[in-house]
């Protein structure tokens, strides 16, 4: 069966550069999560998109902005990025009040 | 604050062996609880998921159990394998599809 697909898997930026991420949710979910996870913490919510409307903002930086696309994938735009930015970020995706079915997620490592 | 509190943080047992992990909750208002196992750099995988009225589920050698009354919830692991050695993530979700973490057991299967 269809995943979540994410891309790219790994990224190596410098700070204060930008990197954007994709996420690609199972077809037909209308609902599109992203998550970041740091180094031994639980994933932390930054956003949502239902119907490509942004529907629940959690602990997103002002730095980072994302959005859902007619075909319902999803891009998280990081800028000015940090050291702390370096985490594992999530991207995860449900039909409706179906469970979330995630992404193996974007690793981003900042130098 | 809603809080979602497991343990042990981490945990060691032979292959063959039985464990259970522990789930403690605060999330109001309860939706549903989600027992997720996370492989390392992999998005977590849904192993249950329990709403208000049901106090257990199965899933192969997982069974989880649910006390809403006392607001807790363990997994139990039969006959434990050494893929079974992972992240395991007690998530319960705060009304429509907010997530709410809990900080995951370490589980180590050693042969």
């Amino acid at each position: 069966a269809a995943g979540v697909i994410q891309s790219p898997r790994h990224l190596i930026k410098e700070k204060r550069e930008t990197a954007t991420l994709k996420c690609y949710p199972i077809p037909r979910h209308d609902t599109v999560y992203w998550y970041q996870q740091g180094p031994g913490q639980d994933p932390q919510f930054l956003i949502s998109f239902y119907e490509k409307m942004q529907s629940d903002k959690g602990s997103i930086p002002d730095r980072f902005s994302a959005q859902q696309f007619s075909d319902y994938h999803s891009e998280l735009n990081m800028s000015s990025l940090e050291l702390g930015d370096s985490a594992l970020y999530f991207c995860a995706s449900s039909l409706g009040s179906q469970p979330q079915h995630f992404g193996d997620g974007t690793r981003l490592s900042i130098l | 604050k809603n809080q979602v509190e497991q343990s042990p943080q981490s945990l060691i047992i032979l292959e063959g062996k039985n464990c259970t992990l522990q789930c403690n909750y605060t999330v109001s208002p309860f939706s549903n609880l989600r027992w997720y196992k996370q492989d390392t750099g992999r998005g977590p995988v849904s192993l249950t998921i329990m709403t208000f009225s049901e106090n257990t589920k199965s899933n192969g050698r997982y069974t989880a159990t649910l006390d809403a009354d006392t607001k807790q919830s363990s997994l139990h692991i039969t006959a434990s394998q050494l893929s079974d050695s992972a992240s395991y993530i007690c998530v319960v979700s705060e009304g429509f599809q907010k997530l709410v973490f809990g900080t995951g057991t370490r589980l180590l299967v050693s042969p």
